[in-house]
């Protein structure tokens, strides 16, 4: 139980357009996801916190018309990034809680592996 | 923000040895997670800790709730090559479901 998935798992796009990341909670329903960041041998920085139903909350410093959050259904959460530039080349990750617990654990996708050339 | 200090940093051993790992805070914590993520993937949850004290296995894996409630130990007895990896050690510092990282301890175990 308990899984998370993303998609795509890799894309490339050039510098200028914009990507669409999903994150679906498959056996779970989630009325909270979290979307994370993550650089090379670094740790996992939280972006934003994507609400069903509501605007999501994003951490300071993250541009919020640069990273659009939806999250249109209790297992659906997507993040597009918006006119790419090469440093937004990253490890994308979404989690996930499961709205019939009342625990803090958060289960993660796989991840989407973004290279803007 | 609120940090969490994972230590050791990298920790290279030879397969069969235990290892021992650690995440202390400033501030007290509720709950603790102790995540593996293998390279190119999502984290992992190994096991959750929620009251002081807690001492909680997961197979080969032993984690416990520090009494203070500022930290918390992840063991691993008997390594194998596939516990490569980097472990994350992660707490909520506030009620709203938030989750704050430590930096990680890179596990590297030969056969």
């Amino acid at each position: 139980g308990a899984v998370v998935s993303q998609h795509p798992s890799r894309v490339i796009c050039k510098s200028g357009t914009s990507v669409k990341i999903e994150c679906r909670s498959l056996d779970f329903q989630a009325t909270t996801m979290f979307w994370y960041r993550q650089f090379p041998k670094q740790s996992l920085m939280l972006m934003a916190t994507s609400n069903e139903g509501s605007k999501a909350t994003y951490e300071q410093g993250v541009e919020k018309d640069k990273f659009l959050i939806n999250h249109a259904s209790l297992t659906l959460s997507t993040l597009t990034v918006t006119s790419a530039h090469p440093e937004d080349s990253s490890f994308y990750i979404c989690s996930a809680r499961d709205l019939s617990q009342s625990s803090y654990e958060q289960y993660f996708g796989p991840g989407t592996r973004l290279t803007v050339t | 923000g609120q940090q969490l200090n994972q230590s050791p940093q990298s920790m290279f051993i030879q397969e069969g040895e235990d290892v021992s790992m650690n995440c202390t805070s400033s501030s007290i914590f509720n709950t603790w997670l102790w995540y593996k993520q293998d390279p190119g993937e999502g984290p992992v949850l190994l096991i959750a800790l929620y009251k002081a004290g807690e001492l909680t296995s997961n197979g080969r894996l032993t984690a416990q709730f520090g009494i203070t409630r500022k930290d918390s130990f992840l063991n691993i007895s008997a390594s194998i090559p596939s516990d490569v990896g980097i472990y994350f050690c992660a707490g909520p510092p506030r009620s709203n479901y938030k989750l704050t990282f430590g930096k990680g301890t890179l596990l590297t175990v030969n056969p």
